[in-house]
């Protein structure tokens, strides 16, 4: 079944602590996309890539880095610089870039902070 | 710039009966609009979109959404309500401003659906 997966479901994160989330998808999308969704602000775009080896920051990309060295996978990497990363995180995929082309979402994984 | 508004971030409705959410945009160039649902602690489902040509748009699960450019609105709506209808719906907007087709979402309402 073509489909998004990210991993793990439920991510814990100690004070200081770098800790990375992963998205791999097997639709052969060229765009992949990392969103924060906090209660009641709708989903907020972190960063983006159109092509391997390249991508963009979005309107939250401090605290974060990301890498795309595959097409397939996106992994986002939430450093100790983001101070409150508390949030469910989700990952996305699309055709090349047009803006009519539907974005595929991932289940989320939920990042806690102990 | 473009933005989504949302209005109501809760709706209740009783089973049977109509389901309408609201969402107004704000855009400079012609829209690519877009509804999601959003189960909990799940992803987001496109239920539709609106793109170019006829402006009721119909989805999946019943709902269908009117393209209005004169009310800049794109409401979303289904006749008659089920109890599986009970979910979060997100509007979104694609900013095509660039070429990347980035998404612009509302902040979501959600939806109860009592017995």
């Amino acid at each position: 079944d073509g489909g998004i997966t990210q991993s793990p479901k439920y991510l814990f994160r100690k004070e200081g602590q770098n800790v990375t989330l992963s998205c791999e998808q097997n639709l052969n999308h060229d765009a992949m996309y990392w969103y924060r969704q906090d209660p009641g602000q709708g989903l907020r775009l972190i960063y983006y890539s159109q092509i391997v080896n390249d991508f963009q920051k979005g309107d939250i990309a401090e605290g974060y880095s990301v890498s795309r060295e595959k097409k397939e996978s996106f992994p986002l990497t939430v450093t100790s610089a983001q101070k409150n990363p508390t949030a469910f995180y989700l990952c996305a995929s699309s055709t090349l870039s047009g803006a009519q082309e539907t974005q595929y979402f991932g289940p989320g994984t939920r990042l806690l902070v102990l | 710039a473009q933005s989504v508004t949302q209005l109501g971030s809760h709706v209740s409705v009783s089973e049977g009966a109509l389901v309408l959410l609201r969402c107004n945009y704000s855009s400079s160039v012609p829209p690519y609009l877009f509804w999601y649902v959003q189960y909990p602690n799940q992803g987001l489902q496109l239920l539709l979109k609106y793109t170019t040509g006829a402006t009721l748009v119909k989805g999946i699960n019943g709902f269908e959404a009117e393209f209005k450019k004169s009310e800049t609105s794109f409401h979303l709506t289904k006749p008659s309500a089920h109890m599986s209808d009970a979910a979060e719906y997100f509007c979104a907007v694609s900013d095509n401003g660039g070429s990347q087709g980035n998404l612009i979402f509302g902040k979501g309402t959600k939806l109860s659906v009592k017995p």
